[in-house]
């Protein structure tokens, strides 16, 4: 089955400044690859995702880029504030329809 | 977000207990998922139904089972509960619409805390 790895676990920045998140799976065959916000104490919710016929998606200060070849997909935030501070899932849906969560990476911007 | 709505929010139970968590939504849609989140281990798939007569096995699991009432309903069940099963659990839908479009998107319940003591 689709294995999805995250990186950092963990991340730091300065309010305004950029984070970047990475994510890998292992199905070639993975067409979706969302991202999660979970802000503490609450469920997860979508923030952008990607198909597998796109590069490149934007929407306002988050972007995800995915280069299938690699098998990597990555979201970043730009011009960070204390709001995005949260825990950030990626994950990868495969031809079976599974979908497979990162570990999840936990931000912090500092003001 | 109350489309998807789960009970109860929080459970403390004993080891060997059976217990029930349920699942509705009004959103309409066809699939539903149950997750499961650990610190530093993220959402595990637990079981997915496609339809009310489609059960399927996730990622893990061994001592669980589910139940599909109805398109709007899906529960949760430990039938015998252990300490290595308290987590927070999650309830999902989805309006799968194939080749990956738009009706992939998740939609998650708000959680329930389980403690097994």
């Amino acid at each position: 089955g689709e294995n999805v790895e995250q990186h950092p676990s963990t991340l730091s920045v300065q309010e305004g400044d950029s984070a970047v998140i990475k994510c890998t799976y292992s199905d070639s065959a993975s067409n979706y690859f969302p991202w999660y916000k979970q802000e503490l104490g609450k469920r997860p919710q979508l923030i952008i995702d990607i198909r597998s016929n796109v590069g490149e998606k934007k929407d306002q200060r988050i972007a995800v880029t995915l280069n299938k070849t690699a098998k990597h997909f990555s979201l970043h935030i730009t011009e960070t504030q204390p709001e995005d501070s949260a825990v950030y899932f990626c994950a990868a849906q495969d031809n079976n329809n599974d979908m497979r969560f990162g570990a999840g990476t936990r931000l912090t911007v500092k003001p | 977000d109350a489309d998807v709505t789960q009970t109860p929010r929080n459970r403390i139970t004993k080891t060997g207990k059976r217990i029930m968590l349920e699942c509705s939504q009004t959103k309409g849609h066809d699939r539903m998922y149950w997750y499961r989140q650990d610190p530093g281990l993220g959402l595990r798939l637990i079981y997915y139904s496609f339809d009310v007569k489609d059960i399927n096995k996730g990622e893990i699991s061994d001592g669980y089972s589910v139940s599909r009432q109805a398109q709007a309903k899906f529960s949760l069940s430990l039938e015998s509960a252990i300490p290595n099963q308290t987590a927070l659990y999650f309830c999902a839908t989805s309006d799968f619409v194939g080749t990956g479009g738009p009706g992939d998107t998740q939609y998650f319940g708000p959680g329930t805390r389980l403690t097994v003591l």
